[in-house]
């Protein structure tokens, strides 16, 4: 059973670009959640795919946007970069309809916007 | 909203010590409440996950406990090791909703 696995692992981006992030979800798995991490805060929920849609959005702009794909894997977009956008990036699988669902993190991507 | 608070945001204690962690959540419709343990600059590895019907989990040296009526999760660690230094955060799912809510976390520090 391999586990979650996301690309790369940092990033270095300057304000107004474009970024995209990917997430292997773990072997198993049809869920993935993204998740951005503030330094000395906790995750903060962006959103959830499930079986290719959306299910569930957290608050923040539709310059963050998602993609999940027939494999289960996952990508997360960000246009417009700001400075805030600087956080760790987390996406977590689970199993929906399974017990029990607990969410499975990847090492995360940080990301550095200047 | 449902609202994590953790507390104390940073502890420290020689190693051997036994020590809880504590959790607080407003809303007390929770489907789960998941443990995890996060090394610097690293992903967050689950400990411990306790659905909205038990009152406890346990997982060698960690014991969760859960008590939905008064907001509170508690996180025990017996024998403490200085491997065990990292941040402690815990998250809650509530019924309907898809995401976890996380505290800011408890960053452990065990001395040797």
């Amino acid at each position: 059973e391999t586990g979650v696995t996301q690309s790369p692992t940092h990033l270095i981006k300057t304000r107004g670009q474009q970024v995209t992030l990917r997430c292997s979800s773990q072997s198993g798995h049809n869920t993935v959640s993204w998740y951005q991490q503030a330094l000395g805060q906790g995750p903060q929920f962006i959103f959830q795919y499930y079986r290719e849609e959306e299910n569930g959005r957290g608050n923040f702009p539709p310059r963050f946007s998602g993609l999940q794909f027939p494999n289960y894997s996952s990508e997360l977009n960000v246009n417009a970069l700001e400075l805030d956008d600087s956080a760790l990036y987390l996406c977590a699988s689970s199993r929906a309809g399974g017990l029990p669902d607990t969410q499975y993190f990847g090492p995360g991507t940080r990301l550095t916007v200047l | 909203k449902q609202e994590v608070t953790q507390i104390p945001a940073a502890l420290s204690v020689p190693e051997g010590e036994n020590l809880v962690l504590n959790c607080s959540f407003t809303d007390s419709a929770i489907y789960n409440l998941q443990w995890f343990r996060q090394d610097p600059g690293k992903g967050l590895t689950s400990l411990l996950l306790i659905q909205s019907s038990q009152r406890e989990q346990t997982s060698g040296r960690l014991n969760a406990s859960l008590d939905k009526s008064s907001g509170r999760s508690t996180l025990y660690i017996a024998a403490s090791q200085p491997g065990d230094s990292a941040t402690y955060l815990c998250a809650v799912r509530d019924f309907g909703n898809e995401k976890l809510t996380f505290g800011t976390g408890t960053r452990l520090t065990i001395i040797p």
